[in-house]
């Protein structure tokens, strides 16, 4: 089986200022990862995926995410955040096919004036 | 394209009582799986339905129960419902295994 740690609850950072939202994965077998930004009283919507080819994935709304195979991680990042990304975001890992993905406990970035 | 949507987005049940809650799926997908999010938590994969069959399941009693129809549309049933059932339920629709996942607004189920 997989899991995911996502090793920050709570990121607080000021506006226009970079971030980094950490995501640590185990498995015994390779998977595809995503992460998904979740707003308040709303469902999930995904920002970016590795599924294979290039470690680093670009996303919508100006993230990026690298892969690392050797650490077992997926951290995603924004060079300047604005006060909209403020949401709830989880990491997610997938082996494929009828697996259905496992989420992280999600990390709540706060963005600050 | 449509979305996926789900109803209701908010339900309050009796401990004992069976619920049955409904999705449809973004047009042109053809897989379907439910997921249960308790309160901050990351969501839990629940199972998933490929062309009107079961074809995974997470760690989740019988008494979780789903259906697949023709038109993609889909249910999750929960049966003798306990108050840890008590969590937002997310449809997720994709098409194949392009993994390119489209959650609805989920259902905001309280058991009492």
């Amino acid at each position: 089986a997989q899991s995911v740690t996502q090793l920050d609850s709570q990121v607080p950072v000021f506006e226009e200022a970079p971030v980094e939202l950490r995501c640590n994965y185990s498995s015994s077998v390779s998977v595809y990862l995503f992460w998904y930004v979740q707003y308040p009283n709303q469902g999930l919507q995904l920002l970016l995926k590795y599924l294979s080819g290039s470690t680093l994935v670009k996303g919508i709304n100006g993230f990026e995410a690298e892969f690392n195979k050797s650490q077992t991680s997926f951290h995603l990042r924004k060079p300047s955040v604005h006060i909209s990304d403020t949401a709830e975001y989880f990491c997610a890992v997938s082996r494929g096919g009828a697996d259905g993905l496992t989420f992280g406990k999600g990390t709540h970035l706060i963005i600050q004036p | 394209e449509t979305g996926v949507t789900q109803s209701p987005t908010h339900l309050i049940k009796t401990r004992g009582q069976q619920v049955t809650l409904r999705c449809s799926s973004q047009s042109g997908h053809n897989t379907v799986s439910w997921y249960q999010q308790a309160l901050g938590q990351g969501p839990q994969f629940i199972f998933q339905y490929y062309r009107e069959e079961e074809n995974g399941r997470g760690n989740f009693p019988p008494r979780f129960s789903g259906l697949q129809f023709p038109n993609y549309s889909s249910e999750l049933n929960v049966n003798a419902l306990e108050l840890d059932d008590s969590a937002l339920y997310l449809c997720a629709s994709s098409h194949g295994t392009d993994y390119g996942y489209t959650f609805g607004s989920g259902t905001r189920l309280t058991v009492v």
